[in-house]
């Protein structure tokens, strides 16, 4: 099955931690996104690689950070600059940078 | 810059009461404008891709058409199967996708 996934469902951290969220695809997509989606809001673009080894910062990019040594893995940081991290992460994956995207289920981080 | 505006915010429906949702944007460059649908809980679910005025694209009983300032989501006959958050977004000539903050749907039986 072709997908995206995406670990923990959950994620529970104390103020101060940092936290990495993984992301993986099997579609062998070329570009790979990071999301925040809070209530209310749109989702807001925070990282996103077109190609293995490059990335670019979204519009929210403050207290994150990302690797891309991996055509089919995204993963994604919190660290504890990110003002308010707790949030509903998601992560998407597109053929070529400009068509569709396609999400995962999503990761839901909280700090306390 | 570019935006996308969705209304309602919120529609209530009665099972089998056809409605719109409407998407508005402003865009440099349209490349693609995208229906999604959300559950609760759950990531977007791709539904069409529309790139050119006057296309129109169906799926069961969805029905999405663009003009060159707006989109329109006809559902017909909705079953309540159909509540869920609909994201419109579109493409712009950078590559990203920027999102509406979404319109919520309730069909109740």
């Amino acid at each position: 099955d072709g997908g995206i996934t995406q670990s923990p469902k959950y994620l529970f951290r104390k103020e101060g931690q940092n936290v990495t969220l993984s992301c993986e695809q099997n579609l062998n997509h070329d570009a790979m996104y990071w999301y925040r989606q809070d209530p209310g809001q749109g989702l807001r673009l925070i990282y996103y690689s077109q190609i293995v080894n490059d990335f670019q910062k979204g519009d929210i990019a403050e207290g994150y950070s990302v690797s891309r040594e991996k055509k089919e893995s995204f993963p994604l940081t919190v660290t504890s600059a990110q003002k308010n991290p707790t949030a509903f992460y998601l992560c998407a994956s597109s053929i070529d940078g400009l068509g569709e995207q396609y999400f995962g289920p999503g990761t839901r981080l909280t700090v306390t | 810059e570019d935006q996308v505006t969705q209304s309602p915010e919120a529609l209530r429906l009665q099972e089998g009461e056809s409605s719109s949702l409407n998407c508005s944007y402003t865009v440099s460059g349209l490349r693609g404008l995208f229906w999604y649908r959300q559950d609760p809980g759950k990531g977007p679910e791709f539904l069409f891709t529309l790139y050119s005025a006057g296309e129109e694209k169906e799926k069961e009983r969805l029905k999405a058409t663009l003009t060159k300032k707006e989109s329109f989501l006809h559902i017909t006959a909705p079953k309540p199967e159909d509540s869920a958050t609909y994201l419109c977004a579109v493409g712009n000539q950078g590559g990203k996708l920027i999102f509406g903050q979404g319109t919520e749907l309730s069909v109740k039986p």
